[in-house]
């Protein structure tokens, strides 16, 4: 079945500055990539994800890239903000209704 | 808009007893239902999912169940709870269309062993 390694499990950043995010998925079958942000005491909550007919997708400060041959994604941060600062969670699924999540990144923005 | 609703927000059982959470989506028909475990260190573990009434697959054998007795109904049972049981359980749901894959939480539960 599939398998998501994701890294680093904590990551901190000065605010200001951008943070990366890295994922990396065991089954080739899999064309789709969505990216989880969960604040603390609340449920996880979908931020960005990507299909495997492209390779990158941007939104204001988040960007998510793809590498279908190397079999890993991305998630990145420009400009860092304090309310940055929660978990952070990457997935894959291969549209068979199964979606597999990585262990998750504690992203803290440091003052 | 849909919904989701999860109770029991915290419950504290001691090992041997029985467990019931039960989760239910409003405002769509015929979802897919998730139940997820988030342990410290473990992230997001998938427990089951459904894509139809009575239909259920396990991922991690264990001493947990599931079931789905109306559509938009989904309950995680336990005849005999372990310490191991011990950690935050999120249902949840994705749909059709615009939202077929995109997963939407419950509030979760906190579930305590003793």
């Amino acid at each position: 079945g599939e398998n998501v390694e994701q890294h680093p499990s904590t990551l901190s950043v000065q605010e200001g500055d951008s943070a990366v995010i890295k994922c990396t998925y065991s089954d080739s079958a899999s064309n789709y990539f969505p990216w989880y942000k969960q604040e603390l005491g609340k449920r996880p909550q979908l931020i960005i994800d990507i299909r495997s007919n492209v390779g990158e997708k941007k939104d204001q400060r988040i960007a998510v890239t793809l590498n279908k041959t190397a079999k890993h994604f991305s998630l990145h941060i420009t400009e860092t903000q304090p309310e940055d600062s929660a978990v952070y969670f990457c997935a894959a699924s291969r549209g068979d209704d199964k979606i597999i999540f990585g262990k998750g990144t504690r992203l803290h923005i440091l003052p | 808009s849909q919904t989701i609703h999860q109770w029991p927000a915290t419950l504290v059982q001691p090992v041997g007893s029985p467990l019931s959470l039960e989760c239910t989506v409003e405002g769509t028909s015929n979802p897919n239902l998730y139940w997820y475990r988030q342990a410290a260190g473990r992230g997001l573990q998938l427990l089951f999912y459904s894509v139809g009434i009575g239909q259920i697959s396990s991922e991690v054998p264990q001493n947990l169940s599931a079931s789905r007795p109306q559509d938009r109904q989904f309950i995680l049972s336990s005849k005999k709870l372990l310490l191991s049981d011990s950690g935050f359980y999120l249902c949840a749901w994705s749909g059709q269309g615009a939202t077929y894959e995109k997963l939407f939480f419950g509030s979760g539960t906190q579930l305590s062993v003793l």
